[in-house]
């Protein structure tokens, strides 16, 4: 199947400072990326649609100027928390599509925020 | 009302049991359905894609029901391995991706 790679896996840093989470497509072109947020023993919260050379779509109540996405090429996109807090703390997902008919999603490994 | 709502968790069986987990969605316009697995602080990962025939891989079966609008997981003869959170997920369009999960159905399955 295709490969999503997500980096950092692990990220800690003092609150106030930015982190900046990368997603690549590593062996095909995605138009569409997803980032969504987990907080524990809880689903998926899709946060913005990233769409290559377009601003992203934000879902209701996420902060577009808060966590800023950048999808400047069919292969990259990034998620940047910007001034990090506490409540900030997460486990971060991206996920991307091939393209086929199939609607099947395919994930990075996650990038766990630690804000101190 | 959730768009998609599963079955309240957690599910705790022996060891070669039969398990089923249920998901139901409210959009009709619904067209694409899935099942991920996820195990404890990793990426949720396909298990299945559900049709509407039904469709089955080793001891794992999915099946869709449109009428009453759910899916549905069935694992027979449960390993340790199966144990996970299984997620159900929904799309309204293909080809866009953009999915609705449910909460997730968290399974242990012991010894």
């Amino acid at each position: 199947g295709a490969v999503v790679s997500q980096h950092p896996s692990w990220v800690i840093c003092k609150s106030g400072t930015s982190v900046k989470i990368e997603c690549r497509s590593l062996d095909f072109q995605a138009t569409t990326m997803f980032w969504y947020r987990q907080f524990p023993k809880q689903s998926l919260m899709l946060m913005a649609t990233s769409n290559e050379g377009s601003k992203a779509t934000y879902e209701q109540g996420v902060e577009k100027d808060k966590f800023l996405i950048n999808h400047a090429s069919l292969t990259l996109s990034t998620l940047t928390v910007t001034s990090a807090h506490p409540e900030d703390s997460s486990f971060y997902i991206c996920s991307a599509t091939s393209g086929g008919d199939t609607g099947e999603l395919f994930f990075g490994e996650g990038s766990r925020l630690t804000v101190l | 009302r959730k768009e998609v709502e599963q079955d309240p968790g957690p599910f705790n069986v022996p060891e070669g049991a039969t398990v089923a987990f249920n998901c139901t969605y409210s959009n009709s316009a619904s067209q694409s359905f899935f099942w991920y697995r996820q195990d404890c602080r990793k990426e949720p990962k396909l298990l299945m894609s559900v049709y509407s025939s039904g469709n089955e891989d080793g001891r794992f079966t999915a099946q869709l029901n449109r009428a009453s609008q759910y899916i549905s997981l069935l694992i027979r003869d449960s390993k340790l391995s199966d144990s996970a959170t299984y997620l159900c997920a929904v799309t309204r369009t293909t080809n866009a991706g953009k999915s609705t999960f449910g909460d997730g159905t968290t399974l242990t399955v012991k010894p």
